[in-house]
C-alpha cells in the first residue's frame, strides 16, 4: 500500500463548478501538508500548505485537513479555464531525526470553457 | 530573481551510454533532490542533498548517482542508460530547516533508445 493515495483523475468539469481534489494517507506522523500545482511540460510549483489539522483558504482556493481520518482535500471555488493542470498532494514529517517528504501521483483537472 | 535551472530540456540517448543531467539553483539552498517523474508514479525521489559532499539515496537510486562539490549545482549521472529509465527528471531545492516548500525545475524530458 502506497503511503499517499491520490485518484489520478482526469477530472473535467465546467468553468464556475466547485471543484474538489482529495488525497488519503496511512502514516499518521505527517504534520505538513502541502498542494502542488503542475501545469503541462513544467515543474510543480507550490499552491498552498497546510501544518497539522484545520482549513487554510487563498483567494479561490481552500486547503482542508482531517487528521482523524488522515484525509485531505484542495477545494477550487469558481474554477477557470487557467486552473486546467495537475494537482498533486504531498506531505512530510520527521521522526526520529529522519525526514520523509512524500508526494501523491496527481490529479489531472480539465476545466471547460 | 533567484531561481532553479535544468539543462539540456531535451535529451535522447542510446542505450548503454553514459548521461548526466545539470541542476543549478541560485537560491542558496542546502537541500537540494532528483525525482523522476512516470505515469502512474507520480514523482519519486532518485537521490537528494543535504549539503557540499553530502548525497543520498532515494527509493529508485538504482543506476544513477549524484556528486555535491558546492552549493548551487548537483548533477544528475545515469551510469549506462537503460530504457526503462526513459522519463521526466525534475531537480528541486529546499531551505534548510523548511518544512514545507520545494522550488522546482523544468524538468528534462530523456528518451533512452
Amino acid at each position: 500500500q502506497k503511503e499517499v493515495e491520490q485518484d489520478p483523475g482526469p477530472l473535467s468539469v465546467p468553468e464556475g463548478a466547485i471543484v474538489s481534489l482529495n488525497c488519503t494517507y496511512s502514516n499518521s506522523a505527517f504534520q505538513y501538508f502541502m498542494w502542488y500545482r503542475q501545469y503541462s511540460r513544467k515543474g510543480p510549483e507550490l499552491l498552498m500548505y497546510t501544518y497539522s489539522s484545520g482549513n487554510k483558504e487563498d483567494g479561490r482556493f481552500t486547503a482542508q485537513v482531517d487528521k482523524s481520518s488522515k484525509y485531505i482535500s484542495l477545494f477550487i471555488r469558481d474554477s477557470q479555464p487557467s486552473d486546467s493542470a495537475t494537482y498533486l498532494c504531498a506531505m512530510s514529517h520527521t521522526t526520529s531525526g529522519t525526514y520523509k517528504y512524500i508526494f501523491g501521483t496527481g490529479t489531472r483537472l480539465k476545466v471547460l470553457a | 530573481d533567484a531561481e532553479i535551472t535544468q539543462s539540456p530540456r531535451h535529451k535522447i540517448t542510446e542505450t548503454g551510454r553514459q548521461v548526466t543531467l545539470a541542476c543549478h539553483q541560485t537560491w542558496n539552498h542546502n537541500n537540494m533532490f532528483w525525482y523522476r517523474q512516470d505515469l502512474g508514479h507520480g514523482l519519486r525521489l532518485i537521490h537528494y542533498s543535504y549539503g557540499v559532499q553530502d548525497t543520498n539515496k532515494g527509493e529508485v537510486s538504482d543506476g544513477y548517482s549524484v556528486s555535491r562539490s558546492n552549493t548551487e549545482d548537483l548533477p544528475l549521472t545515469l551510469e549506462s542508460a537503460a530504457s526503462s529509465q526513459t522519463s521526466v527528471y525534475f531537480c528541486a531545492s529546499r531551505a534548510q530547516g523548511a518544512r514545507n516548500e520545494q522550488f522546482f525545475g523544468p524538468g528534462t524530458r530523456l528518451t533512452v533508445l
